[in-house]
Parts: C-alpha cells; sequence; structure tokens
C-alpha cells in the first residue's frame, strides 16, 4: 500500500544534539512538507518541497533543515539551534503544489515525537 | 493574511449525543479550499473532507455533515450519534488557490466521547 513512514516514533535527544527525522513516500508525490504540532498551537509549516532538490522556508524554519535529493524522501534536521524542539512532527506529501492537483490535501505520516532529555 | 479559528478548545459529550465543531476563517482570496481532518491518538491526520469555496451546498457523509456558509465564513462540522470512537482531534484547514498549496490549521478541537 502507498503512504509515507516516518521514523522513529519517538526519538530523544540530548541537548545540544542533532538529530535527523526520516519521511519517506511511495507515493510518487512530487510536494513534501513538514510541521510541527504543539498543544494548543495546531499544526505549523516547518519546511516544504515542491520538487526534487528544491525546498522553501515553512513559518517556523529557524533551527531546521532539510534536504531533497530524492523524490521520495524529506528528512528534517532538528538543530542545536532550535531552542525549543521538544514536539511532534508531521510530515506530508501531495500530488503537487498546484491549486489543481492534490484534489484531496495531503497524505500524513503517523508522525515523530520528539523529546529532549 | 489568512486564517482558521477554531474557538472550542475541548468539547466532552455522551456518547449518542450530537456535537457541533465550529471553524471561521479569513482569506482575501475569491477560490479557495476547507478541509477537515481527524487525529486519532495513534497521531496522523486522516483527510475527512474537502470543499471549494464556490460550492455552498451541505455534505452529509453517514454521520457527519459540515455546513459551509460563505456569509459568515464558517465551516462547521456535525457528528450525529456520537461514538467513543469519534474521540480525537479535529483540525479545520483552509488552501488558497493562487500560489503554492499550502495548508493553515486551526489549533484544533479535542473532542472526547464518553461511553
Amino acid at each position: 500500500d502507498g503512504g509515507i513512514t516516518q521514523s522513529p516514533k519517538y526519538l530523544f535527544r540530548k541537548e545540544g544534539q542533532n538529530v535527523t527525522l526520516s519521511c519517506e513516500q511511495n507515493l510518487n508525490h512530487d510536494a513534501m512538507y513538514w510541521y510541527r504540532q504543539d498543544p494548543g498551537q495546531g499544526l505549523r509549516l516547518i519546511y516544504y518541497s515542491q520538487i526534487v532538490n528544491d525546498f522553501q522556508k515553512g513559518d517556523i524554519a529557524e533551527g531546521y533543515s532539510v534536504s531533497r535529493e530524492k523524490k521520495e524522501s524529506f528528512p528534517l534536521t532538528v538543530t542545536s539551534a532550535q531552542k525549543n524542539p521538544t514536539a511532534f512532527y508531521l510530515c506530508a506529501s501531495s500530488i503537487g503544489g498546484r491549486p489543481a492537483s492534490g484534489v484531496l490535501g495531503y497524505t500524513f505520516g503517523s508522525g515523530t515525537r520528539l523529546t529532549v532529555v | 493574511a489568512q486564517k482558521v479559528t477554531q474557538a472550542q478548545t475541548e468539547i466532552s459529550v455522551v456518547e449518542k449525543e450530537d456535537v457541533t465543531l465550529d471553524c471561521v476563517y479569513e482569506t482575501r482570496d475569491t477560490t479557495y479550499y476547507l478541509f477537515w481532518y481527524k487525529q486519532p491518538p495513534s497521531g496522523e491526520l486522516v483527510f475527512l473532507i474537502r470543499r471549494n469555496s464556490f460550492d455552498e451546498q451541505n455534505e452529509i457523509s453517514g454521520r457527519y455533515s459540515w455546513n459551509f456558509q460563505k456569509s459568515t465564513s464558517s465551516f462547521n462540522f456535525t457528528i450525529t450519534a456520537s461514538q467513543v470512537v469519534d474521540s480525537a482531534v479535529y483540525f479545520c484547514a483552509l488552501r488558497q488557490d493562487t500560489g503554492f498549496q499550502k495548508l493553515v490549521f486551526g489549533t484544533g478541537t479535542r473532542l472526547l466521547v464518553s461511553p
């Protein structure tokens, strides 16, 4: 079955360390996204990528980095510059960034819960 | 700027009660899309419905129904005869029709259905 796989489901990081969250999709979607979810704040966009080798900052990109070397993969690195990284991270994909596509919106992964210890 | 407001942070009901989740949005676009997603305790977001700004017909899907009113910029979601399995966080989201396909989410409403 097609879908999005995020790993790991739970991740613990020591302060000052970088950590990378994995996101893989086999839906042949062009666009991929990373969202951060905090209690009471909904989902906020970190980074997005419309096509391979291209990505753009979202609303809260500071302290994060991404790469898009392959269509199916969009890993997110939480760097030590991110002051409050403890959160739930959701990866998503859509057919494309153009409004005519992605009729059903996004497909989401099951998330990674990151905790700084 | 686009904004989605879900004023109800948490709602508790007893099984079989009807419940309505409110969603109010702001946008300057004349064409846009509205969505509802369900987030069960497992964490993933499950797509429930998409509505474009030109289609104001209400929609019913089983126990779920949606009331879209452009005049009040609202897209409310009603669950009829709620069940324990409906317990989840529900998000309303807005996507513009121009530029990149970015979804703007509300803060979510946590629904707790007790037996």
